[in-house]
């Protein structure tokens, strides 16, 4: 079966870093995605992990470990923008393709 | 630009009626997805499609049809089966490489009259 958990909601100040985390359990792993939505729009992609280890890409970066079930999305120098709801997501085979499996999300809020 | 356009932005149904929600994409994206969104749910999997004239239940799919006669459009039907339909849907697509992502839609909420 499919379980993703990621806290339900983060607070943090303009400029610090903070990390959200994410486990999963899933038979049959191809890749993990993070995924940006601010309220009322469409998700917007920010990274992809099929390896263990780190993937850096400009103030966010996102982990992997395939042992552990874990993954960790990396926001450094926050800004305001960056409040928004942030979505784990695990590629799963499903019948004759494949198909995301998405976590709840993770509401962040930037304070100034 | 390319891009996936979901219509219209907002919709209104009155009880027992069927209304369907329009999804077309210019990426030349094999596969498509239909999801719903409730507060606090995430994105739930409806419908999805891997080719033309092909297409996969999800996990949600009680009360909603699709069709795929071309590979720019995947509509969904929400039907009068569906008992709760009052929520934000999202159209995606993914070209058909695995590492690539899926490339979503601005979405369509639609609530009950």
């Amino acid at each position: 079966g499919q379980n993703i958990d990621q806290p339900t909601e983060m607070t943090a100040t303009e400029g610090a870093i903070v990390q959200i985390n994410c486990t999963y359990q899933t038979s049959g792993f191809n890749g993990l995605f993070w995924y940006q939505q601010h309220a009322g729009e469409a998700p917007t992609f920010l990274s992809y992990n099929v390896l263990d280890g780190l993937e850096e890409k400009g103030r966010f970066s996102s982990f992997l470990s395939r042992s552990k079930g874990y993954s960790y999305l990396l926001l450094k120098e926050l800004q305001m923008k960056d409040s928004a709801s942030y979505l784990c997501a695990v590629t799963r085979r499903k019948n004759s393709g494949y198909a995301l499996n998405f976590g709840k999300g993770t509401s962040l809020l930037v304070t100034p | 630009d390319g891009g996936i356009t979901q219509s219209p932005k907002y919709l209104f149904r009155k009880e027992g009626q069927n209304v369907t929600l329009s999804c077309e994409q210019n990426l030349n994206h094999d596969a498509m997805y239909w999801y719903r969104q409730d507060p606090g749910q995430g994105l739930r999997l409806i419908y999805y499609s891997q080719i033309v004239n092909d297409f996969q239940k999800g996990d949600i799919a009680e009360g909603y049809s699709v069709s795929r006669e071309k590979k720019e459009s995947f509509p969904l039907t929400v039907t009068s089966a569906q008992k709760n339909p009052t929520a934000f849907y999202l159209c995606a697509s993914r070209p058909g490489q695995l590492n690539q992502p899926q490339h979503f839609g601005d979405g369509t909420r639609l609530s009950i009259l």
